[in-house]
This record gives C-alpha cells, structure tokens and sequence, in this order.
C-alpha cells in the first residue's frame, strides 16, 4: 500500500514565478492536510481538504496561495509569485478521516527554495 | 486554540538508556488526541504513537510508550533502550475533537533534537 506521494521533492524558482506542489494521498484516504516547515521549526497547518472542498484554510496566507483537492487527481498546493519567504519544506498528509485515533500520514516533503 | 509546548530544544542520551522528552498542551477541548512524530536528518515525518484524551491507560508501541497526565496536561514520550537510529528531531502534536474548531488539523510543538551517543 503505497504511502503519501509528495512531487516534486526539490523545487526551485525564481521570485514572481509561480510554484506548484503536488500530493498523492494514501489509498482510502479522503483528507488531505497541508503543513509548511520553516528551518528549525515545527510544522505549522496552511489547509485541511477533503474531496472538492475545503474544509478548513485557516493557515493559509490570503494572498497568493491557495490549494484544491479535485474529485480525480492529486492536491495541489499553488503558490504564485512567490517570494524569498515562501521557501520552506511543504509538507503533505493524509487521514482515511479527521478525528479519533487515526493518525495523520505524511509524504516525504517537497523542499521550495527561492531564487 | 491549542498549544503545544515542548520545552527542550536538544537531550542526549547514551545508548541503551531512557529518555523522556517532554511535551505539555494546552487545549478547551474536552475530547482531543496526542500524536508524536519523528523527524530523522532525511526529513520525512514518522508517525510513533498515539494517546486520546479519554484512554484510560498509556499508549504503548514497542521501545515507546506516553506518560499521560491528564490533570497536568502533559503527554511525555518515553523511549527505552535508546537506538542510534533514535537521534532524530522529535515532535508533539494534538488534533481537537469533531466539530470544534481544531478538528482535523494537527498543532504541533516546536520539537526537541535527540542526540543518542554511542
């Protein structure tokens, strides 16, 4: 049973262009969570997602960021314009739903650094 | 609104030894559940072990096991017979109940780095 795909693991852009974050949720698993990780620091919630809606995106920033989790194909976390302090590890996980005991599955990360 | 508050930035520990890292919550739920992950060098999040608010007893898996103290609202993580492979950041976090306003996410605490020394 394949775990939570994150693509791609490294990305790089320069300021103004627009980034895009990809993830595979578990199979079964209907909940996606976004978390984005500074250097040194905890993880910190941008967006809680269940199939075609959003069900909690209340760490995101207003501007320019937004994410979906449409009914075929994986999340997406879009940032445009993207500036120094986007840079950050972004980190995908999923839950078959979002409350008890089930813990929250994480992909491997995808690694954003700003030109 | 949940914290989590863990107040060791860095332990060591020998190898062979205990270790408890420390993590305290603080949460108007009545109903919540306490996570602990592990952040190796590599980055990815490993899920250890799980505690719910209403578990009676401690959560045990294997080498780690969690000292729930409820009226102190404290959730250590214990873990005996320390590894090398153990040295790793570590983190506590919680997820509200259903309905509340932290349901689903997790709130994590700012982690505490693990050195196991040989």
């Amino acid at each position: 049973n394949a775990g939570v795909m994150q693509n791609p693991r490294h990305l790089v852009r320069r300021r103004g262009q627009e980034a895009r974050l990809r993830c595979s949720p578990m199979k079964g698993h209907s909940h996606v969570y976004w978390y984005r990780q500074l250097p040194e620091e905890g993880l910190k919630f941008m967006v809680y997602l269940q199939k075609e809606n959003i069900i909690d995106e209340s760490g995101m920033p207003k501007e320019r960021f937004s994410a979906e989790f449409p009914k075929e194909g994986p999340s997406i976390l879009r940032i445009q314009q993207v500036v120094r302090g986007d840079s950050a590890a972004y980190f995908c996980a999923s839950s078959p739903w979002g409350w008890g005991n089930q813990p929250q599955h994480f992909g491997d990360g995808t690694r954003l650094s700003i030109l | 609104a949940q914290k989590i508050t863990q107040t060791q930035p860095g332990m060591f520990v020998q190898e062979k030894e205990a270790v408890t890292l420390d993590c305290t919550y603080d949460t108007s739920d009545q109903s919540y559940g306490l996570f602990w992950y592990k952040q190796p060098s590599s980055g990815e999040m490993i899920f250890l072990i799980y505690q719910g608010s209403y578990d009676e007893q401690n959560a045990t898996e294997g080498r780690y096991s969690l000292n729930f103290q409820k009226a102190r609202k404290s959730a250590n993580l214990v873990i005996s017979a320390s590894q090398l492979g153990d040295s790793a950041m570590y983190f506590c976090a919680m997820r509200g109940q259903a309905g509340g306003t932290s349901y689903g996410k997790l709130t994590f605490g700012q982690g505490t780095i693990l050195t196991v020394h040989p």
